[in-house]
């Protein structure tokens, strides 16, 4: 295990919705990034989160955005979901060059 | 763009014998690669990395090997075993100043039979 968590495991929402799915970093780690996994393809780099700020970002529009709290925890909400948003939602929490995994939150917009 | 991809999206491989999955990068500035396993219902684990400053490493049952001329990189599985069924990917790291992302090709599925 890695020690990162996320939550909810499991989520289902209506297109045009808001949501937040939330990641807690494994212990000492300051940097948490975000990706987007679909079905049988490679993650997809949403954004990243050094010290409760955004230092990087990719090709995702503003309706996808983050926090990152004191304790490191971090929290990605998208707003007006559409269906191509349907997908393993994961967060990595990296201190060095070296990204850990949490276990994903599958979305699935109808 | 520059991408990360795999050869093979589906290697089977009989248990006791050993596997070799391949990945084919373009970005040539990138120094760190990854290797990633991922099973059904899980999120990628860390198998093992490698910088551009090596070309050959070596884990537990596992070797990474980069041949940076040809711009290849390939997982070593000795042994394979029921448990390694999965999704392995392989992951580049895209630095700029000041953070890093990973850029993942698109799998391959191994699959072990008895």
């Amino acid at each position: 295990e890695t020690g990162v968590t996320q939550s909810p495991t499991h989520l289902i929402k209506t297109r045009g919705q808001q949501v937040t799915l939330r990641c807690s970093s494994q212990s000492g780690h300051n940097t948490v990034s975000w990706y987007q996994q679909a079905l049988g393809q490679g993650p997809q780099f949403i954004f990243q989160y050094y010290r409760e700020e955004e230092n990087g970002r990719g090709n995702f529009p503003p309706r996808f955005s983050g926090l990152q709290f004191p304790n490191y925890s971090s929290e990605l909400n998208v707003n007006a979901l559409e269906l191509d948003d349907s997908a393993l939602y994961l967060c990595a929490s990296s201190l060095t060059d070296e990204q850990y995994f949490g276990p994903g939150t599958r979305l699935t917009v109808t | 763009g520059e991408s990360v991809g795999l050869h093979l999206p589906t290697l089977s491989v009989q248990e006791g014998d050993n596997s070799i999955i391949n990945c084919a990068y373009s970005n040539s500035a990138s120094d760190y690669f990854i290797w990633y396993k991922q099973e059904s219902g899980k999120g990628p684990q860390f198998i093992i990395d490698i910088r551009s400053n090596m070309d050959k490493r070596q884990g537990q049952r596992v070797t990474v090997l980069l041949n940076k001329t040809v711009k290849h990189l390939s997982l070593q599985i000795a042994a394979t075993q029921p448990g390694d069924s999965a999704v392995y990917f392989c992951a580049e790291l895209m630095t700029t100043d000041s953070w890093g992302k990973l850029q993942f090709g698109a799998g391959t599925q191994v699959v072990v039979t008895p």
